[in-house]
């Protein structure tokens, strides 16, 4: 079965710094596209990067351009996001997801809270 | 950047009932749209993608149509597990965006 389990995520204060990563398996991790999509309490999902898997070309979604960077280990299958210069407005449940060849979600991860506060 | 508009924001129907929701783009995005549900609690699942391919393991009663900037899920007659918030999402250019999600509730 495919299983993503997200970690990293906790309390940081504005201006700090965190790693999330999210371990995949039962498949072939290097095959597929990956992506971060994090959710606001109470709020709508949120695209923020992706991950393309045949030459590792990342893309960021506007709010998180220059602050945050998605990268791989395929040695580890494990999906990392690092995240800078956090604000009070990146406070979310970070969900690591696998994207089929055409590029849509077809498994999510039960996600990782972060809150960004003082 | 593509926007996307979901409506209605609430529908409020009964189970056996059937339930047309809306996702509207800003711009021509061919059929490159696909639809998530969220329940309390979960994570989004991928219902349809490319405006009307089911994914795998989505009951026939889910149905996607649309092409350019108007696309439809229809929910032919409700059961019980449906209930939750849907949302659309497009593949169609960077930055990928997703509507404001339309909350199905009893």
């Amino acid at each position: 079965d495919v299983q993503l389990l997200e970690s990293g995520g906790g309390l940081v204060q504005p201006g700090g710094s965190l790693r999330l990563s999210c371990v995949a398996s039962g498949f072939t991790f290097s095959d597929h596209p990956m992506s971060w999509v994090r959710q606001a309490p109470g709020k709508g999902l949120e695209w923020i990067s992706s991950l393309r898997e045949t030459d590792d070309a990342a893309f960021y979604a506007d709010p998180v351009k220059g602050r945050f960077t998605i990268v791989r280990d395929i040695s580890k299958n494990t999906l990392f996001l690092q995240m800078n210069s956090l604000r009070v407005e990146d406070t979310a449940l970070y969900f690591c997801v696998r994207l089929t060849k055409l590029w849509f979600g077809d498994f999510w991860g039960q996600g990782v809270l972060v809150t960004v506060s003082s | 950047e593509v926007v996307l508009t979901q409506s209605p924001a609430t529908l409020s129907l009964s189970p056996g009932e059937r339930a047309t929701l809306s996702c509207r783009s800003s711009q021509f995005i061919s059929t490159l749209l696909g639809w998530f549900q969220q329940r309390p609690g979960q994570a989004p699942r991928l219902l349809i993608y490319d405006a009307s391919n089911r994914a795998t393991g989505v009951p026939a009663r889910f149905t996607g149509s649309g092409s350019g900037t108007d696309f439809v899920l229809t929910i032919s007659s409700l059961e019980p597990e449906d209930f939750g918030v849907y949302y659309c999402q497009q593949r169609y250019s960077w930055p990928r965006t997703f509507g404001q999600g339309t909350k199905l509730e009893i």
